[in-house]
């Protein structure tokens, strides 16, 4: 089974912090992704990576970056977070064309 | 950015009542997959469309593809509580690996 895991399900930081997202897959994928998910605006991709080093800016990047130094592992860096940015972080792998899996979520709330 | 209209963005249904979401493109779509997120959960893909006209069944879900490649819709008949959950499609975006996600439409099935 293709596993995509995040390395928290619930985060809590202060305006102003770095925050770091990690995601890891075990399956080989090339191409690697983030989303953020709110009520009412669906699935917003934030930068996605089609090999290791390689990344492009997805709808919504402003405030995010992103960095692949293995090709299991995906991070998404919030270098200095800000109350707007509270929402579910999404990670996801696929590769080609195929179907896409998702991990579990991160829910990072911004104080 | 391409925009992947999906209506309607809600509907609460009886069990045991029929559902359909739609999905609608500008533009020609090569391909179309559908995913399901129960609340809670990540997105799991359900399936993809590859040609034009194709229909798939996957139990009480009927999945098509437009003749002209430009819409798709899920239907589902006879809803069960386990049908709960927000139903999205998704469209590769050109020549990426990278998936454009519908606005997503979100069932919910009462007793």
């Amino acid at each position: 089974d293709v596993k995509v895991t995040q390395s928290s399900r619930y985060l809590v930081k202060r305006t102003g912090e770095k925050v770091f997202l990690e995601c890891v897959q075990d399956m080989d994928h090339e191409n690697m992704f983030w989303y953020r998910q709110d009520p009412g605006l669906g699935l917003r991709l934030i930068y996605f990576s089609y090999d290791v080093k390689m990344k492009e800016k997805g709808d919504i990047p402003e405030g995010y970056s992103v960095s692949r130094e293995k090709k299991e592992r995906f991070s998404l860096i919030l270098e200095s977070a800000s109350t707007n940015q509270t929402s579910m972080y999404l990670c996801a792998s696929r590769t080609g064309r195929r179907e896409q899996f998702f991990g579990p979520g991160t829910r990072l709330t911004v104080l | 950015g391409q925009q992947v209209m999906q209506i309607p963005q809600y509907q609460h249904v009886q069990e045991g009542e029929d559902f359909t979401t739609y999905c609608n493109s500008s533009t020609t779509l090569s391909n179309i997959q559908w995913y399901k997120q129960r609340p809670g959960g990540h997105p799991v893909f359900l399936i993809q469309l590859v040609k034009s006209g194709e229909v798939k069944k996957q139990k009480r879900l009927t999945f098509q593809f437009g003749e002209a490649k430009k819409n798709s819709s899920l239907h589902i008949t006879a809803t069960q509580t386990t049908d709960v959950g927000t139903y999205f499609c998704a469209e590769n975006t050109g020549t990426a690996s990278k998936l454009t996600f519908g606005t997503g439409t979100r069932l919910q099935v009462t007793l």
